[in-house]
C-alpha cells in the first residue's frame, strides 16, 4: 500500500525551513527520501531504518517514529536549489519491494 | 563509471506495437528494477533482479516482460504497446535489495499513440 506524503505541496521563501511527512499503514523497515527535479531521475537523499540507523548526507536531516510509522524530512534555511518534488519510499519486513509516495513538491523563492 | 544509462530517452510507438527498453550498469550492482513514473504521481515498480537469471514481479507488471543474463544488462520489453503504457520509464541498480541507494537512470518518454 502506497506511503501518504503530506503536504502536496508548499512554497517558501528562500531560508524559510519546511518539513515533509510521510506515513504507512503497515511495519516498516526502512523509509527512503528522494528528490526529483523537473525532467531528471531522482536523486538520494537518505535511508532510515528501523532501530535508529542512517545512511545520507550529512545536511539532511529526518526522523523515523517506527510506532507511528511516520518519517518527516526536515529541510532548513532552504536555497533555490532544494526546489523539487520530493518523494518517500517504503520497505517492510515480508517485502523489500520499494513502494513510493505520490510526492511532495517544493517550490523556493527568492 | 557511467552509472545507470537507458535506450533510447524518447519513443514513440503504435498501439499494437513491441520495443525493448535498454537499461546498463557498470557498477556491478545485483539489483535491478524498472519503475514507471506517471505525471504527478510516484514510481510504481514494474519488474526487478536480484541478480543474474532471478527476476520477479512488481506491482504493475502486466504487459511488460524482463530478463537478466548479465549482471550488467536489464532490458525491458513491451509486448504489445497500448496508450495505458505512455509514461516516463527509469531503471534503476543498488548493490543490493534491501535499504540501500538506488542509482537511476535518465528515463526513457514513451508515447503510445
Amino acid at each position: 500500500q502506497q506511503p501518504v506524503q503530506s503536504p502536496q505541496a508548499v512554497i517558501l521563501r528562500e531560508g524559510e525551513d519546511a518539513v515533509i511527512n510521510c506515513s504507512s499503514s503497515k511495519a516498516l523497515y526502512s523509509v527512503h527520501w528522494y528528490r526529483q527535479k523537473h525532467g531528471e531521475a531522482p536523486i538520494f537523499l537518505m535511508i532510515l531504518l528501523k532501530g535508529g540507523e542512517q545512511k545520507g548526507h550529512d545536511k539532511i536531516s529526518a526522523s523515523f517514529n517506527e510506532k507511528k510509522q511516520q518519517s518527516s524530512l526536515y529541510l532548513t534555511a532552504s536555497q533555490l536549489s532544494y526546489s523539487g518534488t520530493y518523494f518517500c519510499g517504503t520497505e517492510t519486513d515480508s517485502n523489500y519491494q520499494l513502494i513510493w509516495g505520490a510526492g511532495t513538491k517544493l517550490i523556493i523563492k527568492p | 563509471n557511467a552509472g545507470v544509462t537507458q535506450t533510447p530517452k524518447f519513443q514513440v510507438l503504435k498501439t499494437g506495437q513491441s520495443m525493448t527498453l535498454q537499461c546498463a550498469q557498470d557498477m556491478n550492482h545485483e539489483y535491478m528494477s524498472w519503475y514507471r513514473q506517471d505525471p504527478g504521481m510516484g514510481l510504481r515498480l514494474i519488474h526487478y533482479s536480484v541478480g543474474a537469471g532471478i527476476t520477479d514481479q512488481g506491482e504493475v507488471p502486466n504487459g511488460y516482460n524482463v530478463s537478466r543474463s548479465t549482471t550488467e544488462d536489464f532490458p525491458l520489453r513491451l509486448l504489445s504497446a497500448a496508450p495505458s503504457q505512455t509514461s516516463v520509464y527509469f531503471c534503476a541498480s543498488s548493490p543490493g535489495q534491501a535499504a540501500y541507494e538506488q542509482y537511476f537512470g535518465p528515463g526513457t518518454r514513451l508515447t503510445v499513440t
